[in-house]
This record gives structure tokens, C-alpha cells and sequence, in this order.
């Protein structure tokens, strides 16, 4: 079982240019999520889903968009990179988007310079 | 709107001393708790989950934790540390069923075990 996997494990873009963030789960996981860790401020959801099709704004959406045409993927979009999106993304999933707990990927570290 | 507080952020212990990483939150509505582990360079990793039902929760690696719910806590404790312990954790909280699984995490606390 793979898991949770995101793809790049580290990326340096340069201000305005945009890329996306690839994050495939295995686990037939209706629920997933998008996070970004930034030194002692812990996660913040960025954008989640509830299934193929469904997504919805986290708390720090502003900058970013995300689609899900499939249960295994979703990918979260950088468009116009600016140096305060430096930080590192996280991609989880979850069976049941109540009390199982999330599935992590391993996680991109990001710097926009 | 709900938040978790990690006292402290930065916890030193040495070897075989007591781990208590401390976790404060609030929620309107009967809360999912969570703790999860994070050693470097990789993601997180659930320790332990507290849903319904019996409020002290024994998770991963000789962790647990108590749902207090007068002091609106969820304190992590481990009897004795070891040295593979050193790592961060997250305590997070989510409005049970009706969030959508949506979690919100407290600051970290860096856990340094010293031999």
C-alpha cells in the first residue's frame, strides 16, 4: 500500500510562476485535504474535499485552487507563486472525514524566490 | 470557531522521565481529538484519537491521553521517554461528525529527550 503520495518531494519557483502540486491516494478515501506548515504555526486547511467533483475553501485559500475529478487525486494549484507561499504542503485523506484520523503524505517543501 | 492551545513549545525531558505535552482547545459542539507525531523530514502520524466513549485513550508507542471535558484539555503523557521519542507534536481538534473531518492544530510542541 502506497498510501498518501506527493509529488515533488521539494520545489524552488521564482515570484509569479505557477505549478501544481500532485497528491494521489490508493486508499479509496473519499475525504482529502490540503495543509501548509509553516514554523510554529502548526497546519492550516487550505482547501478540502468531500468526494470526486466536491471541494471546498479551508482556512487560507487565497492564492491557490484545487479540482478533483477522481477519488484518487487531487492537486493543488499555485498560480502566480508569491515568497509568502514558501512553506511546506501536506496532503492528507481520510475514510470518513469524522474520527478515523488522517492518512499524511510525506509532504513538498516549497520556496518562492 | 474553534482552537487549540499547545503549552509549550519547546519540552525537554531526560531519558525514562516522565513525557506531558500539554493540549487546551475550544469547541461549541462535543469535539474529535486528536494527537499526531511529526519526525523531521517526513509527515504526521497519528498517535491517538479520541471520539466518544471512554475518555482516556492509549495510543502508539506507550502514549496516551485523557479527554477532560470541565477543563477542556487533552493532555499527552508517556511514563517513561526514550531517546526515539524526540520529535514534534500536534495536538488537533475537529467538530466531530459534522465537519467534515476538518481539523484545526494546535502550534506543535518540540519534544527533546536527553540521555
Amino acid at each position: 500500500n502506497a498510501g498518501v503520495t506527493q509529488t515533488p518531494k521539494f520545489r524552488i519557483l521564482k515570484i509569479g510562476q505557477s505549478m501544481t502540486l500532485q497528491c494521489a491516494q490508493d486508499m479509496n478515501h473519499n475525504y482529502m485535504y490540503w495543509y501548509r506548515q509553516d514554523p510554529g504555526m502548526g497546519l492550516k486547511l487550505i482547501y478540502y474535499s468531500v468526494g470526486a467533483g466536491i471541494t471546498d475553501k479551508g482556512e487560507v485559500p487565497n492564492g491557490y485552487n484545487v479540482s478533483r475529478s477522481t477519488t484518487e487525486d487531487f492537486p493543488l494549484r499555485l498560480e502566480l507563486a508569491a515568497p509568502s507561499q514558501t512553506s511546506v504542503y501536506f496532503c492528507a485523506s481520510s475514510y470518513n472525514g469524522g474520527g478515523g484520523g488522517y492518512t499524511f503524505g510525506s509532504g513538498t517543501r516549497l520556496t518562492v524566490v | 470557531a474553534q482552537s487549540v492551545t499547545q503549552l509549550g513549545s519547546h519540552v525537554s525531558v531526560s531519558e525514562g522521565a516522565l513525557v506531558l505535552l500539554r493540549c487546551n482547545y475550544s469547541s461549541s459542539v462535543p469535539p474529535y481529538l486528536f494527537w499526531y507525531v511529526q519526525y523531521p523530514n517526513q509527515g504526521l502520524q497519528l498517535l491517538l484519537k479520541y471520539t466518544t466513549g471512554a475518555t482516556l485513550v492509549k495510543g502508539i508507542n506507550g502514549f496516551e491521553a485523557e479527554f477532560k471535558k470541565s477543563e477542556t484539555s487533552f493532555h499527552l503523557t508517556k511514563p517513561s521517554a526514550h531517546m526515539s521519542d524526540a520529535a514534534e507534536y500536534f495536538c488537533a481538534v475537529s467538530d466531530g461528525g459534522s465537519s467534515y473531518g476538518k481539523l484545526t492544530f494546535g502550534q506543535g510542541t518540540i519534544l527533546t529527550v536527553h540521555p
